[in-house]
């Protein structure tokens, strides 16, 4: 199985920061990577796939990097609106599987 | 969207059925599978099932889990529950793949199952 690991856990920033969460995955899954917002008491929400796509709808101060083993998740200018748990996910082999989470604070 | 229910509270060892249904897209071309979320382990995909009724499962259910599907709606049995599979349950629907795993583009509002005596 693919382990994927999040840091930091948890993340305080003042709003207007460049915020950056890096996920390491235990083995290379190429690009085929997601991110996923969940926001206090809601379901979690595709925000990019394939390491990079912004899902529709998902606003441009979210972006995606990496490939092999390190990928990051980048918010350009962090608003309270971004306050959640932002998880990983690879998709390049079964079991598909999740980061922990890192929580996103202001 | 997508909509779960049969969730609820069952003893250790027991059984339970999930159910989820669809609308606003094709659902009958659509692979649907079960993520669940607890506070210690976090997400955890379960189980999926294809357009042509292909499984998946995750190691730790294999045995105790089908999944099934018929025109408008999928199910999971979840047998030999254990404590650990306590959990809020979300039907998702696959929305991307890398031509061997999926990526999650619409997720139910989630249906909690807890074990326990």
């Amino acid at each position: 199985d693919v382990q994927m690991t999040q840091s930091p856990d948890t993340l305080s920033a003042f709003v207007g920061d460049r915020v950056t969460i890096t996920c390491r995955a235990s083995q290379s899954i190429s690009n085929w990577l997601a991110w996923y917002q969940q926001k206090p008491g809601k379901v979690p929400k595709l925000l990019i796939y394939k390491t990079s796509i912004l899902q529709s709808g998902v606003p441009s101060t979210f972006s995606g990097s990496g490939s092999g083993t390190e990928f990051t998740l980048t918010i350009t200018s962090l608003q309270p609106d971004d306050v959640a748990t932002y998880y990983c996910q690879q998709y390049n082999v079964y079991s598909p599987s999740f980061g922990q989470g890192t929580k996103v604070e202001i | 969207q997508v909509v779960e229910s049969g969730g609820g509270v069952v003893q250790p060892g027991g059984s339970l059925r999930l159910s989820c249904a669809a609308s606003g897209f094709k659902f009958e071309n659509s692979v649907i599978h079960w993520v669940r979320q607890t506070p210690g382990r976090g997400l955890e995909w379960v189980t999926g099932i294809g357009i042509d009724g292909y499984q998946h499962y995750l190691g730790s259910v294999k045995g105790r889990c089908t999944i099934s599907r018929d025109r408008s709606t999928v199910y999971v049995q979840l047998d030999s529950l254990t404590t650990d599979d306590t959990a809020v349950y979300y039907c998702v629907k696959e929305g991307y793949s890398s031509g061997h795993a999926p990526a999650f583009d619409v997720w139910g509002q989630g249906t909690k199952v807890t074990v326990s005596s």
